[in-house]
């Protein structure tokens, strides 16, 4: 699986946009790109995913660069609840077959300023 | 609320001790994952079951052990249990064996070890 790399912390002032970055130079072309985040020991929660599309839902936006080698989440409003530790992941996106575990890094330690 | 629920929520035990932590997945999900995450490993994935059969296997040590029954639930055991085995247990569940486009994992809210 391709590695990845985010800075390990940043602040952000509630009801701002928090721009979280992630490099993943090493993707290959049937990697997926997933967020999840951890909220204090609590069980990691999927936020989004994408392939090459930009992406968003009712959490966030993921914007992916063309060339793939990076991504951004965007969180567009972001409350104090936000603050957490943000997971970017690549994993393969079509099933072989095999199984697929997640393999979390360091991630960002996002925090929320009143 | 993912879903996905773990019992107990806490465990502290003493060293050498066996304790089981049970999951059970989101209705219909067929694939079980249990993740460890203690302060300086972060979270490491240990093995995965798909629909009663192991699948992966991670980091898990041998002394860890777990099965998936006809139900769907999993269980983790782990045995002669050393003061490095105090971290937090996550149990995470998906539709499919993994990997297909939108085939999340969805997390449980973990179980806490604490070896004594």
């Amino acid at each position: 699986d391709a590695k990845t790399t985010q800075p390990p912390s940043m602040d952000c002032a509630e009801g701002r946009a928090a721009n979280l970055p992630c490099n993943h130079s090493t993707i290959s072309g049937n990697e997926y790109v997933y967020w999840y985040r951890q909220i204090h020991s609590q069980g990691p929660q999927y936020i989004i995913h994408g392939l090459k599309n930009n992406e968003t839902n009712e959490m966030a936006s993921l914007i992916i660069t063309e060339d793939r080698k990076s991504s951004t989440l965007i969180l567009p409003h972001a409350t104090l609840r936000d603050t957490a530790v943000y997971y970017c992941i690549v994993s393969p996106g079509i099933s072989s077959g095999s199984a697929r575990q997640l393999t979390f890094g360091s991630g960002t330690q996002l925090t929320v300023l009143p | 609320d993912s879903g996905v629920t773990q019992t107990p929520k806490h465990l502290i035990t003493a060293t050498g001790q066996r304790v089981t932590l049970r999951c059970s997945p989101r209705s219909g999900d067929l694939s079980v994952y249990w993740y460890q995450q203690s302060l300086d490993q972060g979270l490491q994935f240990l093995i995965q079951y798909y629909n009663g059969e192991e699948r992966a296997k991670g980091n898990i040590l041998e002394r860890f052990s777990a099965q998936q029954f006809p139900d769907l639930h999993s269980e983790l055991n782990l045995s002669s249990l050393e003061l490095g085995d105090s971290a937090l247990y996550f149990c995470a569940s998906s539709p499919r064996v993994a990997g297909a486009p939108g085939d999340t994992q969805y997390f449980g809210p973990g179980t806490r070890l604490t070896v004594l």
